[in-house]
């Protein structure tokens, strides 16, 4: 069955310091791969997405992802947060005419 | 354009009774999902539409949860009859066609059953 993980519920960094988000996902075949971030009392909003070609994609806000085939995984990181970097995240997986699936999210927290 | 509208963001039910939860999907997207959000199981599919047909019912939420589209532009979620492990935020969410993968979402509505 198609599965979406993300290993850690809460991660708490400085402000600064750098950030990685780790996603795992198990699919037959490569999906496509998302990053949503909610922030509180919002919807989801898309950060970025992954359909093929180049394994590192960029996205908003200073944030990017890379793709692994071989590990199964799509990595969510960001050289410097901010505080108002504090949300939820949340890597979701999906092939086309197909339902999403998503991962049970992580709570991020910056301290500043 | 408009984005993914819900009504109502917040609804307070006693136990028992039967809400119905209302989406508005952006203009000309041919897909629409309704997920359950909780900290606990995070969001979880309770339905999803292509062009107003059901595609997937969650297998788990069939015996109380309904959800139908109307016409392409509106969509409900009725539970009837609520229970308190009901209380959760729902998401209603569209998507233009089936190849692009990526949702648009409303701000949710927030339920509590007591």
């Amino acid at each position: 069955a198609q599965s979406v993980t993300q290993p850690d519920a809460r991660v708490t960094v400085s402000e600064g310091a750098s950030l990685q988000l780790r996603c795992k996902y198990s699919y037959s075949g490569t999906p496509y791969l998302f990053w949503y971030v909610q922030y509180q009392r919002q919807g989801l909003q898309l950060l970025l997405k992954y359909y093929s070609g180049d394994p590192v994609v960029q996205g908003v806000n200073g944030f990017e992802a890379e793709f692994s085939k071989s590990d199964s995984s799509f990595h969510l990181r960001k050289a410097s947060v901010h505080w108002s970097d504090s949300a939820v995240y949340f890597c979701a997986a999906s092939r086309i005419a197909y339902k999403v699936i998503f991962g049970k999210g992580t709570h991020l927290h910056v301290l500043p | 354009d408009a984005g993914v509208t819900q009504t109502p963001r917040h609804e307070v039910a006693e136990k028992g009774q039967t809400i119905i939860l209302k989406c508005e999907p952006v203009s000309g997207h041919n897909d629409l999902f309704w997920y359950r959000q909780t900290k606990i199981q995070g969001l979880e599919l309770l339905s999803y539409f292509r062009s107003k047909s059901l595609m997937e019912d969650g297998g788990a939420f069939k015996d109380r949860f309904k959800a139908e589209m109307l016409n392409s532009s509106f969509s409900t979620l009725k539970i009837q009859p609520t229970e308190p492990k009901d209380s959760a935020v729902y998401l209603c969410a569209s998507r233009p066609t089936a190849n692009t993968g990526q949702l648009y979402f409303g701000e949710g509505s927030k339920l509590t059953v007591l």
